[in-house]
């Protein structure tokens, strides 16, 4: 299963931009880049995901490198509901699909 | 959307007894669902992937018999932690992947099992 790294723990303020790094630099192919983002005794809940082409969805963006062995998680203005761990997970279509978790970064936003 | 639902949010239950623990996906269909438990200040540890009208598939070092997991219809799997112990004291979270569509994993709520 490839792996991702991200940093421990980011810091924002309220209404800014918060962009969440990740690198993959052992991704395959077929290899799709998941986003999803955990409350405190919650499930995950999904936030975005992509393949090659930068998304865009209601909740954040994401930004994937031309080489995809990166890719940034992009919330246009946080909110303190915004405040979770994020995990960045890579999944293959021929793995069916599972979704390993690494230890992912807590943001903290501040008001 | 896509909703999973997990039943029960929360159990205690004594040492040595069995506890099952349903996951649901309410307005989709599911081929695949997955479980995954999670330990205080841990991650998510996948434990198995369910197949529906199939034998799950389970991950190293995840006991098969302690662990049953039935997926018997295209909305719902069940866990059952058979003699369950205080270690296995966690919080069990169920996943779900549409039969057709995209890739994404929906996830229920958990379940939070204490044994005494």
């Amino acid at each position: 299963d490839a792996k991702t790294t991200q940093p421990n723990s980011m810091e924002s303020n309220e209404e800014e931009p918060v962009h969440l790094p990740c690198n993959h630099s052992t991704i395959s192919g077929t290899d799709y880049i998941h986003w999803y983002r955990q409350l405190p005794s919650q499930g995950p809940e999904y936030v975005i995901h992509g393949l090659t082409s930068n998304v865009n969805n209601r909740m954040a963006s994401l930004a994937i490198a031309e080489d995809r062995k990166s890719s940034t998680l992009i919330l246009h203005r946080a909110t303190l509901r915004d405040a979770a761990v994020y995990y960045c997970i890579l999944s293959s279509p021929y793995n069916t699909d599972k979704l390993i978790f690494g230890t992912g970064t807590r943001l903290q936003v501040f008001p | 959307g896509a909703v999973v639902s997990q039943h029960p949010s929360w159990v205690i239950c004594k040492s040595g007894t069995s506890v099952k623990i349903e996951c649901r996906s309410l307005d989709f269909q599911a081929t695949t669902m997955f479980w995954y438990r999670q330990f205080p200040k841990q991650s998510l540890m996948l434990m198995a992937t369910s197949n529906e009208g199939s034998k799950a598939t389970y991950e190293q070092g995840v006991e098969k018999d302690k662990f049953l997991i039935n997926h018997a219809s295209l909305t719902l799997s069940t866990l059952t932690v058979t003699s369950a112990h205080p270690e296995d004291s966690s919080f069990y979270i169920c996943s779900a992947r549409r039969t057709s569509g995209n890739h994404t994993q929906y996830f229920g709520p958990g379940t939070r099992l204490t044994v005494l």
